[in-house]
């Protein structure tokens, strides 16, 4: 079984700084890594998404993350952080397998101070 | 194009009474899923289903039914509401190819038992 662990449940940080939220996965086999980000009363929206191809992938809104096999993390970064990136960010794992459903991390509220 | 659709978007219930959370896709998915989501928690899977007529349990299953008779829709029933049944429950679909493929989520439906 997989398994996501996101490390930090808040997270806050100075407008233009960098935001580095943590994730790290446990999976028996080849997995896909995925963020989403959740704003306040809203549903979960896709960042990014490692599929196999590039180790770094870039998202929406400036944000990136790489896929560090030996380490198994796929950390988020964003070099500038703007008021705008307030939100729950949640990382999640999948394999292929008969659901091919996601499994969550406990999300990460990152918290952005003017 | 609609996406992920859920209602209703908010709903207070009577401790022991029953009600259905709906879920219609426009998007020709075969992969649905029912995730809730508790305070400061990640995502939890209730129930999903490849295709219509076929549907099985997630993690958390207990006190929720589904059912899929048609590749659009998802209902998920709760029979005899309990209080520990509070959250926020999100409806996705992704589409068949693999577990690479993105999870696509409706804007959430918020449930209070008291």
């Amino acid at each position: 079984a997989q398994s996501v662990t996101q490390l930090g449940s808040h997270v806050s940080v100075s407008e233009g700084a960098l935001v580095l939220l943590r994730c790290n996965y446990s999976s028996s086999v080849p997995p896909y890594l995925f963020w989403y980000v959740q704003y306040p009363n809203q549903g979960l929206q896709l960042l990014l998404k490692y599929t196999s191809a590039a180790t770094l992938v870039k998202g929406i809104n400036g944000f990136e993350a790489e896929f560090k096999k030996s380490e198994t993390s796929f950390h988020l970064t964003k070099p500038s952080a703007h008021m705008s990136d307030a939100a729950e960010y949640f990382c999640a794992v999948s394999v292929n397998n008969a659901g091919n459903m996601l499994t969550f991390g406990g999300g990460t509220r990152l918290m952005v101070k003017p | 194009n609609a996406g992920v659709t859920q209602t209703p978007k908010f709903r207070i219930l009577k401790i022991g009474q029953s009600m259905t959370l709906q879920c219609t896709q426009d998007m020709n998915h075969n992969y649905m899923y029912w995730y809730r989501q508790d305070p400061g928690m990640g995502l939890k899977l209730i129930y999903y289903s490849v295709g219509a007529g076929i549907t099985d349990k997630g993690e958390v299953p207990n006190g929720y039914n589904v059912s899929r008779s048609t590749t659009e829709d998802f209902p998920l029933r709760l029979e005899l509401a309990a209080p520990s049944q509070t959250s926020v429950y999100f409806c996705a679909s992704r589409p068949t190819g693999g577990s690479g493929n993105t999870i696509y989520f409706g804007e959430g439906s918020w449930l209070t038992v008291v």
